[in-house]
């Protein structure tokens, strides 16, 4: 089954860490761009960061540069994100997403995602 | 970063109806590099259109995207379905860092 599932969400003080990781299952992970979106409870959607197929590209929103790192791991399938110095307004339900073709150069819309995994900043 | 407001924020329809939501940018969206999401109560976004116009696999004819630059919409035409009734969001990702609107939510009045 083609799918997304983020993991590694949970409760942390101001000022912790956590590190979020998107597991990918039924297509071939090291040709796609992926990206982080986050939802904050009741609100809109937040783009987080997103790094290309070949890693070349790595984009963060000025939300957070400087305190989360994207990173993949394409012999694990994996997408993760650090979250470092988190904040109160850190807290979302964090969402890992896939471009919709392979080999994009960061320019692409996002046709498959995660269920989230939901991070509280308290 | 470019701020891409939504308008309105909440349209009440009656199904049948026919629904146009509007996303305008702060500055030019490069290549018409803008897409709508639909989301509804407990699940992720689910891609409508990309590239402005052209529909995401499975998606009925009855959406449909159009505007260039910083003038954007998107039309559910006068066939409004209950299953349509959800919040939409637009996306540019022509610039870095990507973003959205803050949504449209489409009610059912």
């Amino acid at each position: 089954e083609v799918q997304l599932a983020e993991s590694g969400g949970g409760l942390v003080q101001p000022g912790g860490s956590l590190r979020l990781s998107c597991v990918a299952s039924g297509f071939t992970f090291e040709d796609y761009t992926f990206h982080w979106v986050r939802q904050a409870p009741g609100k809109g959607l937040e783009y987080v960061s997103g790094i290309s197929w070949n890693g070349d590209t790595i984009g963060y929103a000025d939300s957070v540069r400087g305190r989360f790192t994207i990173s993949r791991d394409n012999a694990k399938s994996s997408l993760f994100l650090q979250m470092n110095s988190l904040r109160p307004e850190d807290t979302a339900l964090y969402y890992c997403a896939r471009d919709r073709i392979q080999w994009d150069p960061f320019n692409d819309a996002s046709d498959m995602w995660g269920q989230g995994t939901m991070v509280t900043v308290s | 970063e470019i701020v891409l407001t939504q308008s309105p924020g909440t349209l009440s329809l009656s199904p049948g109806e026919r629904a146009t939501l509007s996303c305008r940018a702060s500055q030019s969206v490069r290549s018409d590099f803008l897409a709508w999401y639909q989301q509804k109560p407990g699940q992720p976004p689910r891609l409508l259109m990309y590239g402005a116009s052209h529909r995401a696999t499975g998606i009925p004819d009855r959406f449909s995207g159009s505007g260039s630059g910083t003038d954007f919409s998107l039309t559910i035409s006068s066939r409004l379905e209950p299953e349509d009734f959800a919040v939409y969001y637009c996306q540019q990702y022509g610039g870095s860092p990507y973003t959205f609107g803050q949504g449209t939510k489409l009610e059912i009045k």
